[in-house]
This record gives C-alpha cells, sequence and structure tokens, in this order.
C-alpha cells in the first residue's frame, strides 16, 4: 500500500468553529509533514513529525495544532482560523533517514479548505 | 536561509516540442528531488539525484544534477499531452525537510 489517505477532501468552514483534518499512512513511514499550498505555488513546510514526536515547525499560528496518536495517523486541529488560512492542505510521509537529509515523500490528495 | 530557485515560471508549448526547467540553489544540496503536480492533484514524486553530475533517464525525461550539487534540470523530449501539469525541484536544506521551487507550470497545444 504507498497511499497516503486525507479527510476530508474539502472542508468549509467559519472563523469561530473548531475542525480537524485527518491523514493516515500504512506504509510503515515514521516522518510525516503537513504542507499548506495556496494556488500556483509550492508546497509550504509547516509541521514534521518524526517517530511520533514533533521535529520541525515553521513558526505555524498556534490555531493550528499539530497531533500524531501514532505511526500511522497525523492530525492537524484547526481553530479560530483566518480567511486568508483558505489553502490545500497536503499530508505527506517519507521514511526517515540521516540527518540533513530527506527520502522521496509521498503525498495524500489534500483537504480543500474555506474559511469564511 | 536556504532558496531554491526555479525558471521559468510557465511553459507554453506545441505538443511535440521539448520542455526544459532549471533549478537553482544558494547553497550545496545533498540531494535534489522533483515531484510532478498534475492540475487539482497533489504532488507526485519522480526522481530523486544524489550524485555530482548525475543523470538519470526516465523514458523522455531526463534528470540532470550540476556537478556542484547547485543546480538541477528537467528535460522533457517530444512533449504530449499527458506532460501537463506543474513540475517542482525540492532540496533537502537539512534538518530532515524539504525546500520546493516556485514551479514551473507546463501547458501543451495539441
Amino acid at each position: 500500500d504507498t497511499e497516503v489517505t486525507q479527510t476530508p477532501k474539502h472542508l468549509v468552514m467559519g472563523m469561530t468553529n473548531k475542525k480537524s483534518l485527518k491523514c493516515e499512512q500504512h506504509m510503515g513511514h515514521r516522518a510525516m509533514y503537513w504542507y499548506k499550498q495556496k494556488a500556483k505555488k509550492p508546497p509550504e513546510l509547516m509541521f514534521v513529525y518524526s517517530y511520533e514526536k514533533l521535529s520541525i515547525n515553521e513558526s505555524v499560528p498556534s490555531r493550528f495544532s499539530p497531533e500524531c496518536p501514532n505511526s500511522s495517523l497525523l492530525n492537524l486541529h484547526l481553530h479560530a482560523l483566518q480567511p486568508e488560512d483558505s489553502a490545500l492542505y497536503l499530508c505527506a510521509s517519507s521514511q526517515v533517514i540521516k540527518s540533513g537529509s530527506v527520502n522521496e515523500q509521498f503525498f495524500g490528495p489534500g483537504t480543500r479548505l474555506t474559511v469564511l | 536561509g536556504q532558496q531554491v530557485m526555479q525558471i521559468p515560471q510557465y511553459q507554453h508549448v506545441q505538443e511535440g516540442e521539448d520542455f526544459t526547467t532549471y533549478c537553482n540553489s544558494s547553497t550545496t544540496l545533498s540531494n535534489i528531488q522533483w515531484y510532478k503536480q498534475r492540475p487539482g492533484g497533489h504532488p507526485v514524486f519522480l526522481i530523486q539525484l544524489v550524485k555530482s553530475g548525475e543523470v538519470k533517464k526516465q523514458k523522455r525525461l531526463t534528470f540532470q544534477f550540476g556537478e556542484a550539487k547547485k543546480n538541477s534540470s528537467l528535460h522533457i523530449t517530444a512533449t504530449q499531452t499527458t506532460d501537463v501539469g506543474t513540475y517542482f525541484c525540492a532540496g533537502p536544506p537539512g534538518g530532515n525537510k524539504l525546500v520546493f521551487g516556485a514551479g514551473t507550470i507546463l501547458r501543451v497545444k495539441s
């Protein structure tokens, strides 16, 4: 199974809502990532988990809260978002290799988020 | 921090013409990866280059990694409509993360 799944595919939320994005992989990868992608832009790294521990937070606002309950699952909890947070949120996973390098990443289909 | 620059931003070609996108890093890279994202889709890994001067081919796609490991290119021979999409290069600046280039959007006219 070389697939990364994400739910939901689409999400519309108000600025006062709380919602969660979910990501799952069964490739045995121990590195998982959250990216944000705006239209016609490259994926922008938000968080990296390595062996279920948060290893990188790219100065993401606290209204985004990641969680890695186990080696197969990655969540992104959303609270009090702003309209400018509307974007495609991509989850990815990879094997963990030596520090300072990254192996190929497998991306999920993404959640298209709209904040009203 | 590390920057990965990619040109051109857009390329429209006639079907059958060749296409090249170029990637340059401000620092030496341990490796460089290429991804393709179809319209409405997600990035899909194409290849990873690790060695200085490395050249790899996948059917009509040729990938090169520069001798100084700071630049890379992707060349597509005789483009087809199935090649449409955005091509990203990406390099690790350290710390187990990737920095993506801005991407080159390829449109193919049939």
